[in-house]
């Protein structure tokens, strides 16, 4: 069975752009949910999608944003990226919300 | 609210020594309990769960049980291995509700 998948991998960005992440699900989970990891904060909870709709969001600016499609894959964007946006997004996916979490391997975003 | 509490790292431990990683919590309702393992350039992989209070989870050698009383989901090894290396994320989550992680512990395990 596929594990959670997420492109791209890596990227560099630089201040003011924005950047879409995707993350493709395990099979059969209708649950997404998308962290920012950082050094000095640790795992941050950005938003939890279910059957194409936003059920929990975290405390971050309307920068960030994101989506669900009805195959259940998601992606994140982050308008006008700042410096402080650099740090490794990871998307988990869970077969019912707030099920156990499956996550992908992480797309690691650096902006200069 | 909900939170999660754990023990401050970096943890530096000989080969085949005890290991302990503290965390407690706080919820509003019955949550349930996780460990998450963090190997490096990896994203992070369940190690155990506790669903209810007094339930032991348990793999690959680590334990913690879910205390109630103490508002406590402590992980322990009694033998650590090099492989072990990892960064450690207690974690609740609540049914319908999102999953709240502690800062995670850095473990290196040295030969």
């Amino acid at each position: 069975k596929a594990g959670v998948t997420q492109t791209p991998r890596y990227l560099i960005k630089t201040r003011g752009q924005q950047v879409t992440l995707s993350c493709s699900p395990i099979s059969g989970h209708r649950s997404v949910s998308w962290y920012q990891q950082t050094p000095g904060q640790g795992l941050q909870f950005l938003f939890e999608y279910f059957s194409e709709t936003q059920r929990n969001k975290g405390n971050f600016p309307g920068r960030f944003s994101g989506r669900q499609f009805s195959n259940s894959r998601s992606e994140m964007n982050v308008s006008t990226l700042e410096l402080g946006d650099s740090a490794l997004y990871l998307c988990a996916s869970s077969l019912e919300v707030a099920g156990e979490l499956f996550f992908g391997e992480g797309s690691r975003l650096t902006v200069l | 609210g909900n939170s999660v509490t754990q023990m401050e790292g970096p943890v530096t431990l000989s080969e085949e020594a005890f290991l302990t990683i503290n965390c407690t919590y706080t919820a509003t309702g019955y949550p349930s309990l996780f460990w998450y393992v963090q190997y490096p350039g990896e994203g992070l992989q369940l190690l155990l769960k506790a669903t209810k209070a007094d339930d032991k989870g348990s793999n690959k050698g680590f334990e913690a049980t879910y205390r109630k009383e103490t508002t406590s989901f402590h992980l322990e090894k009694g033998s650590v291995q090099v492989s072990d290396s990892a960064v450690y994320f207690c974690a609740l989550s609540e049914l319908g509700n999102q999953f709240y992680f502690g800062t995670g512990t850095s473990l290196t395990v040295i030969p």
